[in-house]
């Protein structure tokens, strides 16, 4: 079945460094979506991608899908400390089928 | 409040039990999403239903089912409960199947003891 897979697992920046996580799916997608998951909160939906090489931002975050619609990228600039979470990519294989979560990166900002 | 309810918030119970989870989808919203998380398999899909008929399963044990009710609402219930199925479970509704963002519950913690 369809896999996404999610690196790295964990990463722990100062606050004002960069951040980047990278979702890869086995199969190519029809969108993705990115998710973010506050410690003891649920997921809060970001974004949904769905062109080939599409590049969205929002403020500090920059979304990107690969032109192979097979891979996509969360990189957040200058992070603070409201961005502590779990970034969680997701990807639909076809119209109608559930989103397939990968198993998220969490990030820990020190002040 | 994203506007999906779920109840409970905790549940503990012990091995061997029935409980079941309840979910309110968003006002407007038809698809309903059954989703577990535990700590190191990440978010797991269980069961999908829209507008009231099922759609699609994920890994879902035989031991657990799930219903949609002509409001919307679904209930998933977990029986013969083992160690192993202590996690969080969330609900997430969405407009419909397809290219739609989901909005999630803030989920039922149960514990099986």
């Amino acid at each position: 079945g369809q896999q996404v897979m999610q690196i790295p697992q964990y990463q722990h920046v100062q606050e004002g460094e960069d951040f980047t996580t990278y979702c890869n799916s086995s199969t190519t997608l029809s969108n993705i979506q990115w998710y973010k998951q506050r410690p003891g909160g649920h997921p809060v939906f970001l974004i949904q991608l769905v062109k080939s090489g599409e590049v969205k931002k929002q403020k500090r975050l920059t979304f990107q899908f690969g032109e192979a619609k097979k891979n996509s990228s969360l990189h957040i600039t200058a992070t603070q400390t409201t961005d502590v979470g779990t970034y969680f990519c997701a990807g639909v294989n076809s119209g109608n089928t559930p989103l397939v979560f990968g198993k998220g990166t969490r990030l820990s900002v020190i002040a | 409040d994203s506007g999906v309810t779920q109840t409970p918030k905790h549940l503990i119970t012990a091995t061997g039990q029935r409980v079941t989870l309840r979910c309110s989808p968003r006002s407007g919203d038809l698809s309903v999403y059954w989703y577990q998380q535990s700590l190191d398999q990440g978010l797991q899909f269980l069961i999908q239903y829209y507008n009231g008929e099922e759609r699609a399963k994920g890994n879902i044990l035989e031991r657990f089912s799930a219903q949609q009710f002509p409001d919307l609402h679904s209930e998933l219930n977990l029986s013969s409960l083992e160690l192993g199925d202590s996690a969080l479970y969330f609900c997430a509704s969405s407009v419909g199947p397809g290219n739609y963002g989901y909005t999630f519950g803030s989920g039922t913690r149960l514990t099986v003891v």
